[in-house]
């Protein structure tokens, strides 16, 4: 089947405008996370959901950031008056029921904040 | 909390050539250990995982990984790289319910011909 998809691929913004991010996951995963990848570092996990809850959102960093998923399926991960340090690489992944099981990305959203 | 060092940014092979990329990970119980590749302007695709048993874990694209506990380590091989592999790796760890994958900062690998 289909696999991760996300929209835009990419996006180009300026300081302090808001964005919104989508994430469809694959069908029937129950699991779904957000990962940032900025030039230069590693993947930055932000949030996991777990159906439409999210029980770690301890990686969101500020609260200018929120995620939300709604018919445990489709996400949206909303940047709030957006900074130039907002800009990176936005990757979604979903997995069949979060416990060990591997992680499926999309090719994430490139943001850039002007 | 569970950590993942790659110590390695960049490797440069030769085509033909053997390969092992490391990974190191700190984690107090049984981890839970991935390794994944990414390509420009892709999303990570999953190469091999362990969870339990055999130690020696065969992936797709003829790569395998070794889990060594003592060492805390779970490096990945392959006996003879392709210009097609060069790409970016990533080893990760992940623990339990929620599987919030820790991952290491990369390893960029470049094929020479």
């Amino acid at each position: 089947g289909a696999g991760v998809s996300q929209s835009p691929s990419n996006k180009v913004t300026e300081k302090g405008k808001d964005v919104e991010l989508r994430c469809d996951p694959i069908s029937g995963h129950t699991a779904l996370y957000w990962y940032r990848q900025s030039l230069g570092q590693g993947l930055e996990f932000l949030i996991y959901f777990q159906g439409n809850s999210a029980p770690d959102k301890s990686g969101l960093p500020s609260d200018r950031f929120s995620a939300e998923r709604t018919g445990g399926s489709v996400s949206t991960l909303t940047i709030q008056r957006t900074q130039q340090e907002d800009s990176a690489v936005y990757l979604c992944a979903s997995s069949v029921d979060g416990y060990n099981s591997p992680l499926h990305f999309g090719n994430g959203t490139r943001l850039t904040v002007t | 909390a569970q950590s993942v060092t790659q110590p390695d940014i960049h490797i440069t092979v030769s085509e033909g050539a053997s390969l092992e990329l490391r990974c190191n990970y700190s984690y107090g119980a049984t981890p839970y250990l991935f390794w994944y590749v990414q390509s420009p302007g892709q999303g990570l695709q999953l190469l091999l995982k362990y969870f339990s048993g055999d130690t020696l874990v065969q992936g797709i694209k003829g790569f395998e990984a070794e889990f060594k506990r003592s060492q805390s380590s779970f490096n990945l091989r392959k006996p003879s790289v392709h210009w097609s592999d060069a790409a970016e790796y990533f080893c990760a760890v992940g623990a339990g319910y929620g599987n919030k994958l820790v991952f290491g900062a990369g390893t960029i690998l470049r094929v020479k011909s």
